[in-house]
């Protein structure tokens, strides 16, 4: 069964920082892409970052581009997102998910975690 | 906005069919696969329809979907009072990101 687990979330400080973690499971992880998608309280789903197999290609949306980092470990099977300078606008849940195989976008979804930034 | 046009609310009543469209651009629906995901509020999405059309094993029959140029829509029949949820209409986009469009809230009377 293909399980992803997310952690790291919290309060955190406009301008502050956050490193979001997803452990995969049931899965062979090191042949997926993944991503990052983000749902701001009582809004629509956001995508915010996908990554390749082997971690050498990564791309952004505007809004995160140059704050947010998408990064993984394949020994550990584990996805990250790293957050830098975040405004009250990156409130949200985040969701890690799979690309499905020759798919070109998401099939299974994480429980999600939470992300406030306030003063 | 979002990228991808879905209307804000549908509703129907139990054993009715109804749909929900989902309107895009050539750069998106129009050269990529579309993706549908039913969210109860609270939970984290759930995929419904893969590859335009595809059901995921374990989603009802009753869920259908289908795609003509950038155009896409999803169809629910038999309608049942655990089908109010809100739903998702997804692609990627040739410009080098994914898209959704806002969501429906769909209501069984």
């Amino acid at each position: 069964e293909v399980q992803l687990v997310e952690s790291g979330g919290g309060l955190v400080q406009p301008g502050g920082s956050l490193r979001l973690s997803c452990a995969a499971s049931g899965f062979t992880f090191r042949s997926y892409w993944m991503h990052w998608v983000r749902q701001a309280p009582g809004k629509g789903l956001v995508w915010v970052s996908r990554i390749n197999s082997d971690g050498s290609s990564t791309i952004y949306a505007d809004s995160v581009k140059g704050r947010f980092t998408i990064s993984r470990d394949n020994a550990k099977n584990t996805l990250y997102l790293r957050m830098n300078s975040l405004r009250v606008e990156d409130t949200a849940v985040y969701y890690c998910t799979r690309e499905g195989m020759a798919a070109r976008f998401v099939d299974y979804w994480g429980q999600g975690t939470l992300v406030t930034v306030s003063s | 906005q979002s990228v991808l046009t879905q209307p804000p609310s549908a509703s129907g009543t139990p054993g009715q069919r109804v749909t929900i469209s989902c309107s895009g651009s050539s750069s998106n629906i129009g050269s990529n696969y579309v993706y549908w995901y039913q969210q109860v509020p609270g939970t984290a999405p759930k995929l419904l329809i893969y590859k335009n059309d595809q059901r995921p094993s374990g989603v009802p029959d009753r869920f259908s979907g289908s795609k003509s140029g950038a155009s896409a829509s999803l169809a629910i029949s038999g309608l049942r009072s655990e089908d109010e949820a809100d739903y998702y209409c997804a692609a990627w986009d040739d410009s080098l990101s994914g898209v959704f469009g806002a969501g429906t809230r769909l209501t069984v009377l």
